[in-house]
């Protein structure tokens, strides 16, 4: 079964701490794993996909098959971070996203 | 306006009435979609569309009826709704693409539906 889980439900740092916030997934194929943050008062949105392999607002996150985990990372966090967090899972070639509970990011200053 | 639009934005409605919820997209997308985001769970998505086709039902009960007259428009027809049924509902849509990779999806700002 497809599965996504984010442990913490919520994830409180100081300004300038390192952030991680984690992801594990169940797939039995090749997955497809997104980040997706709303901030407060705002719609969802996608912040990075595995296969962009790109830094956003800082954030980077690297699959990782045999750990079947795809931890969201941050060397330095800033106060406009903060927000609510989903990972996501889709299999490849397939239009639909399966989402984690989330982790909601509080960074205080 | 550009992006996904919902409307109403919020709705109370009881038990006995039928009421729907609209989705518009005006990004040029081919597939839309229906979740459900309640506080107990997590975002949970009802119904697929790829081209006008409904290609998803995850199991959803049938007082919820989706209806998508093109692509750039998604109904949720509700009727006889319960109470365990007032959650966010939210609407997205992306680029059905053909064998590759899933696409990004752009959700609108979504409808708080409260069953009384």
């Amino acid at each position: 079964a497809q599965r996504v889980t984010q442990p913490e439900k919520l994830l409180s740092v100081f300004k300038g701490a390192p952030v991680e916030l984690k992801c594990n997934y169940s797939y039995s194929g090749s997955p497809e794993l997104f980040w997706y943050v709303q901030y407060s008062r705002q719609r969802l949105q996608l912040l990075l996909r595995h296969i962009s392999r790109e830094s956003i607002k800082g954030f980077t996150a690297d699959l990782n098959k045999g750990e079947t985990s795809f931890h969201l990372k941050k060397p330095f966090a800033q106060e406009e971070d903060s927000a609510m967090y989903y990972c996501a899972l889709s299999g490849h070639g397939y239009n639909k996203l399966i989402f984690g509970a989330g982790t909601r990011l509080a960074v205080h200053p | 306006e550009t992006g996904v639009t919902q409307t109403p934005r919020h709705l109370v409605m009881g038990m006995t009435n039928k009421k729907s919820l609209k989705c518009e997209q005006h990004l040029g997308h081919n597939a839309m979609y229906w979740y459900k985001q309640s506080a107990k769970k997590p975002l949970e998505l009802m119904f697929v569309y790829n081209f006008k086709e409904q290609t998803e039902n995850n199991s959803v009960p049938s007082r919820f009826s989706p209806e998508c007259p093109n692509s750039s428009h998604l109904f949720l027809h509700l009727h006889t709704l319960q109470p365990e049924d007032s959650a966010l509902y939210l609407c997205a849509s992306s680029q059905a693409l053909a064998g590759g990779s899933t696409d990004t999806q752009y959700f609108g700002p979504g409808t708080r539906l409260t069953v009384l």
